[in-house]
């Protein structure tokens, strides 16, 4: 069964650097998701992405954020300048065509740790 | 903006019983669909029953149900003969089924940790 991956599966980082988790999605899915969760807490979004731009964007997803599609497969989140706050498992999540209840499939995340 | 409520921050079952997880949603739309995952302590998102709002049926994954009250706005889970395999975080999802399809995030709810006692 087809499956959205994510590396890494852990990403340890110091305070100021720029990160970037990357995410595989389903090959025929179209929509693309980002979110966090705080660990204790729930999930939040964080950004949407269809036909190559952002269609919508959370409150949390400042400009120290970014999503991109290098290729026909990666799905990245690039991270600036991280903060201690920024400490959180990110997940990915990929969906299929456009209505219908087509759920959204998501990766195993990544923990980011910034120490 | 729309939110999703549980209100039970822990639950917990003996193994082979019923348990019933709530969740209470707000919105002012007739179009959208609610999901249940489930977050074992490997922290993976998994989705275990989808229900639309159009449909009054409610539905069914073999040992997992939905409760399904459109007017009250509630969505509880029903987990029946429960296994030591469901503990885990369950989370509740709201999302629109409104606006052209190309959003369609999901708000969740803060979760429900079940346990299951041997």
């Amino acid at each position: 069964e087809p499956e959205v991956t994510q590396t890494p599966s852990h990403q340890v980082t110091q305070m100021g650097q720029e990160v970037i988790l990357r995410c595989v999605p389903i090959s025929n899915h179209l929509y693309f998701y980002w979110y966090r969760q705080i660990l204790g807490q729930k999930v939040e979004f964080l950004v949407s992405f269809y036909n190559n731009e952002i269609s919508e964007k959370s409150e949390i997803f400042d400009d120290q954020f970014s999503v991109e599609r290098p290729d026909g497969s990666n799905f990245t989140l690039k991270i600036r300048s991280t903060k201690l706050e920024d400490s959180a498992m990110y997940f990915c999540a990929s969906r299929g065509l456009a209505g219908g209840p087509w759920e959204q499939y998501f990766g195993p995340g990544t923990r980011l740790t910034v120490t | 903006a729309q939110t999703v409520t549980q209100s039970q921050p822990e639950m917990s079952v003996q193994e082979a019983e019923t348990v019933t997880l709530s969740c209470t949603y707000d919105t002012s739309e007739s179009d959208y669909y609610l999901f249940w995952y489930k977050q074992p302590p490997s922290r993976q998102m998994i989705l275990v029953i989808r229900q639309e709002a159009y449909k009054q049926q409610n539905a069914t994954e073999n040992r997992f149900s939905v409760n399904f009250q459109k007017a009250a706005k509630s969505f509880s889970l029903k987990i029946s003969d429960s296994q030591l395999g469901d503990a885990a975080m369950y989370f509740c999802a709201y999302r629109s089924g409104e606006g052209g399809g190309s959003n369609y995030k999901l708000t969740f709810g803060k979760g429900t940790l079940l346990t299951v006692n041997p």
